[in-house]
């Protein structure tokens, strides 16, 4: 069974529109942390946010917020006021304690395309 | 400050050739991690070192093998390479093993096998 699922190959966002990014997880443990990734056509990989599973609170980045919903598995990340170089793929991961290590698992990702 | 440093960035080998990607850490992390990126199909989690002197095998691991050399260097080595082989290789580190802690990543290796 999928970890993560992103359900959204796919994207377009006008510029200064806020955009957002679905991801639902499938996990059986108390404590795992929730963490959005940005992949733009350079190709690196860059941390934009984290989210812990006892968090009350959704986290804030800036323009980035994570709208966690722990009931529903739910860790959507919210792009506002989106920028040309917002445009890049997006991987939500989770990372929970398997095998002696907590391991980072990851969706297929969610292309972001801005528009001017 | 450099971060995690993959080296090479590209590299194309032929079928059964065998070739070792070097990932070096300076941030002083514990935790090393090897990730293969195919179209689709997010990062998989090829081997990992918990520790400096562990490793162990992630969920893609056959064809590939690890030396955690020190601290800071995590290589992986293709002995016989094939055509599935052919993706893009990410090196990351962690400073702990938890689930707060976020994994920063190396800027790949783009590897095609013909």
């Amino acid at each position: 069974a999928q970890k993560i699922t992103q359900t959204q190959p796919g994207m377009f966002v006008q510029e200064k529109e806020a955009v957002t990014l679905d991801c639902t997880y499938d996990t059986s443990d108390q404590s795992y942390g929730l963490f959005w990734y940005k992949q733009p056509s350079s190709g690196e990989m860059i941390f934009l946010i984290y989210q812990g599973s006892y968090d009350e609170q959704n986290a804030t980045e800036g323009r980035y917020s994570l709208n966690f919903q722990k009931a529903r598995k739910s860790a959507n990340l919210v792009i506002s006021a989106s920028q040309l170089g917002d445009s890049a793929m997006y991987f939500c991961a989770m990372r929970e304690y398997r095998s002696n290590d907590y391991k980072l698992s990851f969706g297929a990702g969610t292309t972001v395309t801005v528009r001017a | 400050n450099a971060g995690v440093t993959q080296t090479p960035k590209f590299q194309v080998l032929k079928t059964g050739q065998s070739m070792t990607l070097q990932c070096a850490q300076d941030m002083n992390h514990n935790s090393m991690y090897w990730y293969r990126q195919d179209p689709g199909m997010g990062l998989r989690l090829i081997y990992y070192s918990a520790s400096e002197g562990t490793t162990d095998k992630g969920e893609v691991p056959n064809g590939y093998n690890v030396s955690r050399l020190n601290k800071r260097e995590f290589s992986l080595r293709l002995e016989s390479a094939a055509p599935s082989q052919t993706s893009v290789y990410f090196c990351a580190s962690t400073i702990r093993s938890s689930y707060n802690s976020p994994l920063h990543f190396g800027n790949g290796t783009r590897l095609t096998v013909t």
